[in-house]
């Protein structure tokens, strides 16, 4: 079935770096732009970084521009997150999530989830 | 940027009531407006896109509605399932994608 399985998260001190993986199955992962979405503990729902189809083109929200990179891997089937320079605020649970396509800018598939928590 | 605001934040409601929820865009965003319904310790799920096509596989109780500035989302007939927060999305400034600060559906 079509699915995303996020891994790599966990306990992680300010100012250290930590990688997540999403992997996609039951779809053809190199045909759709991907996302990262997180949610803050208690809070509501942040985009985080966009990347589309082929890897060509990347977007990231203002709050984490510089310290984090999107890439993915197409003949993997896996989308990653890069997170550097962590900072408490970032402790959050990270999705991975499919863009619809069509020209409906919406997230159909959404993975269970990665929970970061950055503290020392 | 684009900002979302969702109305109310929060909202009591029985079962078999008809419940509206309001999305307010900062600026006009056309019809690129999503919702999304989100229960404890779960992903998001979603039902509505393009303001008002149904997803598939959502219940036709859900019905969206609204373009430019002001949207609702609207659950006719709630049933115990729906009890959840749900989530605005707007699509227009893609890919630089913003969510409303969420609703909170309680049950009375």
């Amino acid at each position: 079935q079509v699915q995303l399985v996020e891994s790599g998260g966990g306990v992680v001190q300010p100012g250290r770096s930590l990688s997540l993986s999403c992997a996609a199955s039951g779809f053809t992962f190199r045909t759709y732009a991907m996302q990262w979405v997180r949610q803050a503990p208690g809070k509501g729902l942040e985009w985080v970084a966009h990347v589309s189809f082929d890897g060509s083109n990347k977007y990231y929200a203002d709050s984490v521009k510089g310290r984090v990179t999107i890439s993915r891997d197409n003949s993997e089937n896996t989308l990653y997150l890069q997170m550097n320079s962590l900072r408490r605020d970032d402790t959050a649970i990270y999705y991975c999530a499919r863009e619809i396509g069509g020209g409906d800018y919406a997230f159909d598939i959404w993975g269970q989830g990665t929970t970061v928590t950055v503290s020392s | 940027d684009i900002q979302m605001t969702q109305s109310p934040s929060s909202l009591s409601a029985s079962v078999g009531d008809r419940v509206t929820i309001t999305c307010r865009a900062s600026q006009d965003i056309s019809s690129y407006l999503n919702w999304y319904q989100q229960k404890p310790g779960k992903a998001p799920n979603l039902l509505i896109y393009s303001a008002s096509s149904l997803q598939s596989g959502v219940p036709s109780r859900f019905s969206g509605s609204g373009s430019g500035t002001d949207f609702t989302l609207t659950i006719s007939g709630l049933q115990p399932d729906d009890f959840a927060t749900y989530y605005c999305q707007q699509g227009y400034s893609t890919p630089m994608y913003t969510f409303g600060q969420g609703t909170k559906l309680e049950i009375k």
